[in-house]
């Protein structure tokens, strides 16, 4: 079966200590994994796609890297308006084979919490 | 652009009441999706429309029924509401094709509580 871990459930970090989240994944045959970010009463916003492993993108103070079994969300001196819960994604196939036929499953996310 | 909208923001529901949760993107993206989100459980799919015209079921789609009225808008419905139905229910679209980068974008959600 599927599946995708989130780990820590929940950060705290003071202003400026840098840390990383981590997102397993066992789904066969990785097609892509997104990272999430979600503010508070708010819908989840997009922040990265990594399609491969060796892949890295960046973002202000986020950096996120993909292996064949994991993901990783690093911040770097992270400010309190980095404070959110961090969400990853799994991108899956449906059972057509069909181009538009793929859904994202998502791990229970990571809950960062950045004190002044 | 207003990017994905949904209405309503709240709703407190009793059991056994119906009620339809209401969702348009205009962002001319094919596909659209139904999430809730609990604590602790992530977001999990209730139904999807991978194109106008149709509709799939997802992880969760008992007690729902979904209907893609045009492009634009995919409506989901609680025929007889259950207490095991609270919860923040999102919609989301993706554009989708060979060359789509295939992440989805999210609506503000409609928070549910059924009494």
């Amino acid at each position: 079966e599927d599946q995708v871990t989130q780990s820590p459930e929940a950060l705290r970090l003071q202003e400026g200590e840098s840390s990383s989240l981590n997102c397993s994944y066992t789904v066969s045959g990785l097609r892509g994994l997104f990272w999430y970010r979600q503010d508070p009463g708010k819908g989840p916003e997009f922040l990265f796609t990594l399609y491969s492993a060796g892949e890295e993108k960046e973002k202000e103070r986020l950096k996120a890297t993909l292996t064949k079994k994991e993901s990783f969300l690093h911040i770097t001196a992270p400010k309190p308006e980095d404070s959110a819960t961090y969400l990853c994604a799994v991108l899956l196939w449906g059972f057509l084979l069909l181009s538009n036929d793929y859904k994202l499953s998502f791990g229970a996310g990571t809950t960062v919490t950045v004190r002044a | 652009n207003a990017g994905v909208t949904q209405t309503p923001k709240f709703q407190v529901l009793k059991t056994g009441q119906s009620m339809t949760l209401q969702c348009a993107q205009d962002m001319n993206h094919n596909s659209m999706y139904w999430y809730r989100q609990d604590p602790g459980m992530g977001l999990r799919l209730i139904y999807y429309s991978a194109s106008e015209g149709t509709t799939d079921k997802g992880e969760v789609p008992n007690g729902y029924n979904v209907s893609r009225l045009n492009k634009r808008e995919f409506s989901l419905r609680l025929e007889s509401a259950a207490p095991s139905q609270t919860s923040v229910y999102f919609c989301a679209s993706s554009e989708q094709g060979r060359r789509s980068s295939y992440e989805q974008y999210f609506g503000p959600g409609t928070r549910l509580t059924v009494t």
